[in-house]
């Protein structure tokens, strides 16, 4: 099976700016759950979507959203670019059933904010 | 509130040496335990879980972790460490009931010295 795939590998934007990123899940996996990375924070849960709902959400400010598609593929949006949000935005599935709960996750997104 | 603690930055461990990297959580309820590997510019490859059953679980390229219940504690060993272990190893934990979203250490920084 293909793992969990992520697009685009590599971003730079502007402050200000807005961003898009997106993540195809194992297949038959149905839950999505997107973490952001960084060396002062550490890997930081963001929210989980499973059959196109979002089930959980982390701390972040509503600059930070989400949503899922019928092929369970995943989309993060962040408005208004901070400085701050310089970061690995790593997307991860899971199959949710019986005695599989770990999470895969893909290479990552490096966003660089200037 | 969840939350894991690996109190080792580091661990330098030479060839052919067992290693040992420690981990201890904080959960309500029974938890769900993960180890995960991640390699400089890749996102985090999942090592093994303890989700039930035997204590001493048994994961990926001979890794394997106790689960101590007594000493909430999941440390994670190997016989015999190899340089191609070296990497940065997180340790997470989740809930069984209700939110699935992992909480991550701060991550362990293994250095195997040939």
């Amino acid at each position: 099976k293909a793992g969990v795939t992520q697009t685009p590998r590599y971003l730079i934007k502007t402050r200000g700016q807005q961003v898009t990123l997106s993540c195809s899940p194992i297949s038959g996996h149905r839950s999505v759950s997107w973490y952001q990375q960084t060396p002062g924070q550490g890997l930081q849960f963001l929210f989980e979507y499973f059959s196109e709902t979002q089930r959980n959400k982390g701390n972040f400010p509503g600059r930070f959203s989400g949503r899922q598609f019928s092929n369970s593929r995943s989309e993060m949006n962040v408005s208004t670019l901070e400085l701050g949000d310089s970061a690995l935005y790593l997307c991860a599935s899971s199959l949710e059933a019986s005695g599989s709960y770990e999470q895969y996750f893909g290479p990552g997104t490096r966003l660089t904010v200037t | 509130a969840q939350s894991v603690a690996q109190p080792e930055d580091q661990v330098n461990v030479a060839e052919g040496n067992p290693l040992t990297v420690k981990c201890t959580y904080s959960v309500s309820g029974n938890p769900y335990l993960f180890w995960y590997v991640q390699y400089p510019n890749r996102g985090l490859q999942f090592l093994l879980k303890y989700i039930t059953g035997d204590n001493l679980v048994k994961g990926s390229y001979g890794f394997e972790a106790e689960f101590n219940k007594s000493q909430t504690s999941f440390h994670l060993k190997k016989p015999s460490a190899l340089v191609s272990d070296s990497a940065l190893y997180f340790c997470a934990v989740r809930r069984r009931l209700g939110a699935n979203n992992l909480f991550f250490g701060t991550g362990t920084r293994l250095t195997v010295i040939p």
